[in-house]
């Protein structure tokens, strides 16, 4: 159990273009949402955090103009990079919490770039 | 602010050889979570600490939340190809529900 995926996978866009990735849990409701970016051969950094139904909050340095987060469902959350551009470029990923921070469960990662 | 550093940064070792990795922190950690993020993969939980001083295992995997609170190691024995990936230590960040998480070890094992 506890399976979180992502849509897609892989995007490649043009500059300036909105693009749109999607964190599902499967199996089970997540309370919170976490949306990471990681940077190759760099950890993972925390973009924000989301509950179903309300306002994500954003870690500091991140634009939450840019990056455009929807939990719309205890199942679902999207991340929209608005207007995109090549220093967007990077692997976002998602985890869908069950409860304490231990109990996160991370979806496989979006790759995204921009042209 | 919070600070998690890995070390090392990387390993190249030979198939069937032991592994050893640490993570240190700036501050106190009250919990230590061991995760491997395979290429093009999200990370996925391997080992949670919970104690100062706890051992715990999983398979050949065996993690120690060091009595200080400041650091935690993670072995490897007799590793095998598919251990191969990136291993990172987190900790809960402090008065929040989400997770900081450590530089990385990187390991490649050589067959």
């Amino acid at each position: 159990g506890a399976v979180v995926s992502q849509h897609p996978s892989r995007v490649i866009c043009k500059s300036g273009t909105s693009v749109k990735i999607e964190c599902r849990s499967l199996d089970f409701q997540a309370t919170t949402m976490f949306w990471y970016r990681q940077f190759p051969k760099k950890s993972l950094m925390l973009m924000a955090t989301s509950n179903e139904g309300s306002k994500a909050t954003y870690e500091q340095g991140v634009e939450k103009d840019k990056f455009l987060i929807n939990h719309a469902s205890l199942t679902l959350s999207t991340l929209t990079v608005t207007s995109a551009h090549p220093e967007d470029s990077s692997f976002y990923i998602c985890s869908a919490g069950r409860g304490s921070y231990n109990e996160q469960f991370f979806g496989p990662g979006t790759r995204l770039t921009v042209l | 602010g919070q600070q998690l550093n890995q070390s090392p940064q990387s390993m190249f070792i030979q198939e069937g050889e032991d592994v050893s990795m640490n993570c240190t922190s700036s501050s106190i950690f009250n919990t230590w979570l061991w995760y491997k993020q395979d290429p093009g993969e999200g990370p996925v939980l391997l080992i949670a600490l919970y104690k100062a001083g706890e051992l715990t295992s999983n398979g050949r995997l065996t993690a120690q939340f060091g009595i200080t609170r400041k650091d935690s190691f993670l072995n490897i024995s007799a590793s095998i190809p598919s251990d191969v990936g990136i291993y990172f230590c987190a900790g809960p960040v402090a008065g929040a529900n989400n997770l900081f998480f450590g530089t990385g070890t990187r390991l490649t094992v050589i067959p």
